[in-house]
């Protein structure tokens, strides 16, 4: 009931297309899920986060959508350049962030020029 | 305005040796939190120090320790290290109102590898 599962584990994506990335979790008191970027030998970095309370937040081209219904939630990237070639970890956190972070596995986006 | 700070950035040591890392969280921040990170996956949660008191922990062993200063700096320390304990250690900030926290920012990891 703690985990979160993010899917595709690694996505292909030409210059200017949209990237999609979800995760799912089971465990209803989660409140907090942020989308961490990571670059290889870094620490992730905080792209964007929401609570349950909205069903989409935007910053930039960088979009979550947040289904509470279905337990769901999403990354998209809109027209996605190389230079966001990256892991992106999503992660679920309840009592509004205070709790531990719980992490999903991560999806590698690699965005061919 | 300094972010999080970790040292060292890489560590090689010797399986049943002891190992210390260290964080210096981001300016205004009072909370510690500490994730293990192995090649290939999300980072995993260790522990966490607020008002220098470990507030939460993860499925980690006793080896795993820390230490949180009143300067809000904390420490990480790991015994009888396995080499299964080679991974990306990552120290996390945030600001704890009492009620709700806030985002968490992460340092850029100690590498660390048991030989």
């Amino acid at each position: 009931q703690q985990q979160v599962k993010q899917s595709p584990q690694s996505l292909i994506v030409q210059k200017g297309g949209i990237s999609i990335i979800n995760c799912a979790y089971e465990n209803t008191a989660f409140d907090y899920f942020p989308w961490y970027q990571q670059f290889p030998g870094k620490g992730p970095a905080l792209l964007i986060a929401i609570r349950p309370d909205v069903s989409e937040k935007k910053e930039g081209r960088f979009t979550i959508s947040f289904n509470k219904s279905a337990k769901q939630f999403s990354l998209h990237i809109m027209d996605s350049q190389p230079g966001d070639s990256a892991t992106y970890f999503c992660a679920a956190s309840k009592n509004s962030g205070t709790y531990k972070y719980i992490f999903g596995t991560g999806t590698r986006l690699k965005v061919l020029a | 305005d300094a972010g999080v700070t970790q040292s060292p950035t890489h560590l090689i040591k010797t399986r049943g040796q002891q190992v210390t890392l260290r964080c210096s969280p981001k300016s205004g921040h009072d909370t510690v939190s500490w994730y293990q990170q192995a090649l290939g996956q999300g980072p995993q949660f260790i522990f966490q120090y607020y008002e220098e008191e470990e507030r939460q922990r993860g499925n980690f062993p006793d080896r795993f320790s820390g230490h949180q200063f009143p300067n809000y700096s904390s420490e990480l320390n790991v015994n009888a290290l396995l080499l299964g304990d080679s991974a990306l250690y990552l120290c996390a900030s945030s600001f704890y109102s009492g009620s709700s926290a806030y985002e968490q920012y992460f340092g850029p990891g100690t590498r660390l590898t048991v030989t």
